[in-house]
C-alpha cells in the first residue's frame, strides 16, 4: 500500500531563515512526485512535478528535490506571503494521487 | 479564463437530508475526481472519473453518490448514509494522463445543523 508521510507537520520560521519540508514516500512504481501549496478556505494550488531521481525545479524561493525514498522543498530566505499548508502528494499506475496529510508552514516578520 | 468551479462555497445539512455538491470544469479534461479534507489529515478520495457515464470509487466512497452525464460536470450527493459529513470537499480535474497534476476547485465546506 502507498505511503506518504510529511515532515515536520508544523513549522514555524522567522522572515529570511531558510528550511527544508520532507516527503517520504512509499510507492509501487512512482509516476510523479507532486507538491502542492493550500492556503486556508482554499483548494490546493499546483507548484511542482518530479518524475525521477535526482530531478530538481525551482520556483522563486522555492527548490523541489528527488530522490528514490522522498522528497525535500527547499524554502530559501522565506517572506510572510509563503505562509500555507505545502501538501505532496504520489501517483502511482492507478489512477488517483495518494496525498501526505501536510506541513503547516508560518513565516513570521 | 478556464478553471474548475465549485458550489456553493458553504453548505448546511440538516439530519437525514441529502445535499449536492456541485463542479464544473471548462478546462475540456476527460478525468474528475472528489477529496474530502478533515483538519490535520490529508485530502482522502471519494469517487473519481475517467470519462463520462463511468466513475469508480475511492477509499471512502461509503454514504457518498456521483453521477458524470456530461465532460464538463462531475456532482457530488452527500446522502443520510453518511454519519460525520462535516469536512472541506474538493474537486479537481486533469486531462487524463495519469502523469500529469490535477487542478483543484476552491472547496465546499459542509457542516451539519
Amino acid at each position: 500500500e502507498d505511503q506518504v508521510t510529511q515532515s515536520p507537520e508544523a513549522l514555524r520560521l522567522q522572515e529570511g531563515e531558510s528550511s527544508s519540508l520532507n516527503c517520504s514516500y512509499t510507492v509501487s512504481g512512482l509516476r510523479g512526485l507532486f507538491w502542492y501549496r493550500q492556503d486556508p478556505g482554499k483548494g490546493p494550488e499546483f507548484l511542482f512535478t518530479l518524475y525521477s531521481a535526482g530531478e530538481e525545479k525551482e520556483k522563486e524561493r522555492l527548490k523541489a528535490t528527488l530522490t528514490k525514498k522522498e522528497s525535500f522543498l527547499h524554502i530559501t530566505a522565506p517572506k510572510p506571503e509563503d505562509s500555507a499548508t505545502y501538501l505532496c502528494a504520489v501517483q502511482n499506475s492507478g489512477y488517483a494521487l495518494n496525498f501526505g496529510k501536510g506541513t503547516s508552514l508560518l513565516v513570521t516578520p | 479564463d478556464g478553471g474548475i468551479t465549485q458550489s456553493p462555497k458553504y453548505l448546511f445539512r440538516k439530519e437525514g437530508q441529502n445535499v449536492t455538491l456541485s463542479c464544473e470544469q471548462n478546462l475540456n479534461h476527460d478525468a474528475m475526481y472528489w477529496y474530502r479534507q478533515d483538519p490535520g489529515q490529508g485530502l482522502r478520495l471519494i469517487y473519481y472519473s475517467q470519462i463520462v457515464n463511468d466513475f469508480q470509487k475511492g477509499d471512502i466512497a461509503e454514504g457518498y453518490s456521483v453521477s458524470r452525464e456530461k465532460k464538463e460536470s462531475f456532482p457530488l450527493t452527500v446522502t443520510s448514509a453518511q454519519k460525520n459529513p462535516t469536512a472541506f470537499y474538493l474537486c479537481a480535474s486533469r486531462s487524463g494522463r495519469t502523469n500529469e497534476k490535477l487542478f483543484f476547485g476552491s472547496g465546499t465546506q459542509l457542516s451539519v445543523l
